[in-house]
């Protein structure tokens, strides 16, 4: 079975302070793994993800995350938070080629970005 | 249009009816997926369309829900005999191919279903 864990329903984070938000994951082989970020009244938005290669990987809005095989996580993080990066955000897995093939998500973790 | 679209955007219905809702994928996009969304909760699962293949059905939570697919293009989600607990949003995905390349996943805005 794959699984994922978004150990935080919120995070609070001031505007202009680096952010986190975690995800830990639960699958046997090497798993794709995906942020996506749910903006009020609008529908899921892909971010980034890791397939293989590089741990650290960049996505949209100035967003990154690192893979972390050895710990099983994927957090995404950003330098420096804006005002308008306060959404749904969403990690999530799969295995290639085996398994269920759609992606399994997580819970997700509320991200609030004070001004 | 260009991305997924679902309807209804909103659907209010009594206790015991059944209810459609319809998700037209991006075109030329082989796999495509029906999730749920609870008040407040995260995204669970509900059925995986890929290509001719088989639909993975795993996620269906009673034999209350069903969903088909034209070729690779419409799919409809049905609900017969409505209950409280299956108020959601009911979110449609798709995407280019549901392989091993890690393809992302476009969704549509979602069919909020409110069952009195």
């Amino acid at each position: 079975a794959q699984s994922v864990a978004q150990p935080e329903d919120q995070v609070n984070v001031a505007e202009g302070n680096p952010l986190t938000v975690k995800c830990t994951y639960s699958v046997s082989g090497n798993p794709y793994l995906f942020w996506y970020v749910q903006y009020p009244n609008r529908g899921l938005q892909f971010l980034l993800k890791y397939i293989t290669g590089d741990n650290l990987v960049k996505g949209s809005y100035g967003f990154e995350a690192e893979f972390n095989k050895s710990q099983t996580s994927f957090h995404l993080k950003k330098p420096s938070a804006l005002v308008s990066d306060s959404a749904l955000y969403f990690c999530a897995v799969r295995l290639p080629y085996t398994g269920r093939r759609a992606l399994t998500f997580g819970s997700g973790t509320r991200l609030q970005v004070q001004p | 249009g260009a991305g997924v679209s679902q309807s209804p955007s909103n659907k209010v219905t009594e206790k015991g009816k059944d209810v459609e809702l319809r998700c037209d994928p991006i075109s030329g996009h082989t796999a495509l997926y029906w999730y749920r969304q609870r008040l407040g909760q995260g995204l669970e699962f509900l059925i995986y369309f890929q290509g001719n293949s088989a639909p993975d059905k795993s996620g269906l939570p009673s034999d209350r829900f069903s969903a088909e697919r034209t070729g690779e293009s419409v799919s409809t989600l049905t609900i017969q005999r409505t209950q409280q607990e299956d108020s959601a949003v009911y979110l449609c995905a798709s995407s280019l191919n549901g392989g091993g390349d890690g393809g992302e996943l476009f969704f549509g805005e979602g069919s909020r279903l409110t069952v009195l």
